[in-house]
């Protein structure tokens, strides 16, 4: 199996709170894992790409000040949305990329941020 | 143009009907392809790679033809639970891990 989990599935935080979201690979190693956003009847949008053991790769127009991200085992990932503002709300998704077949990529079921 | 175009839809169907969909992409490097289905509200799950050869998977088959850049996905028998938006995805290729995807396609499947 290729088993990406989630925590939290769903967060309500006010205007200025940080939040965390870890996304883990249960049952394979991932040396890469991405982090998705996706806005209602919008597509899925990469925000970064995190890499263990070194920095992420944030795409542009992605603030890494703003979205720190932090892969510190080939289990683990987390993103931390700082300073969250209502414009951060969104749906987040984490997925985990299983090397040695096709390079499929698995996701995580999802973290829906809503900020007040 | 787009590096992964489909056609938005919405695709009504009946019950049992068999519906293809299409997706183009720019990127002639990209090395794999696959299809991926989004329920309402939830994450992007694997449907099926997407081989050279083709593949099939029960009732789902898929094509890939490298010289026109395009992928299909037939989908035979229908059923109610088949209704989702199916994301048409493409990796790049050239060392990249990172998938691009297409906006998705809505299917309904009407009882």
């Amino acid at each position: 199996g290729a088993v990406v989990s989630q925590h939290p599935s769903w967060v309500i935080c006010k205007s200025g709170t940080s939040v965390k979201i870890e996304c883990r690979s249960l049952d394979f190693q991932a040396t890469t894992m991405f982090w998705y956003r996706q806005f209602p009847k919008q597509s899925l949008m990469l925000m970064a790409t995190s890499n263990e053991g070194s920095k992420a790769t944030y795409e542009q127009g992605v603030e890494k000040d703003k979205f720190l991200i932090n892969h510190a085992s080939l289990t683990l990932s987390t993103l931390t949305v700082t300073s969250a503002h209502p414009e951060d709300s969104s749906f987040y998704i984490c997925s985990a990329d299983k090397r040695g077949g096709y390079n499929e990529q698995f996701f995580g079921p999802g973290t829906r941020l809503t900020v007040l | 143009r787009k590096e992964v175009e489909q056609d938005p839809g919405p695709f009504n169907v009946p019950e049992g009907a068999t519906v293809a969909f299409n997706c183009t992409y720019s990127n002639s490097a990209s090395q794999s392809f696959f299809w991926y289905r989004q329920d309402c509200r939830k994450e992007p799950k694997l449907l099926m790679s997407v081989y050279s050869s083709g593949n099939e998977d029960g009732r789902f088959t898929a094509q890939l033809n490298r010289a026109s850049q395009y992928i299909s996905l037939l989908i035979r028998d229908s059923k109610l639970s088949d209704s989702a938006t199916y994301l048409c995805v493409v990796n790049p290729g050239a060392g990249s891990y990172q998938l691009t995807f297409g906006k998705g396609t809505k299917l309904s499947v009407i009882p």
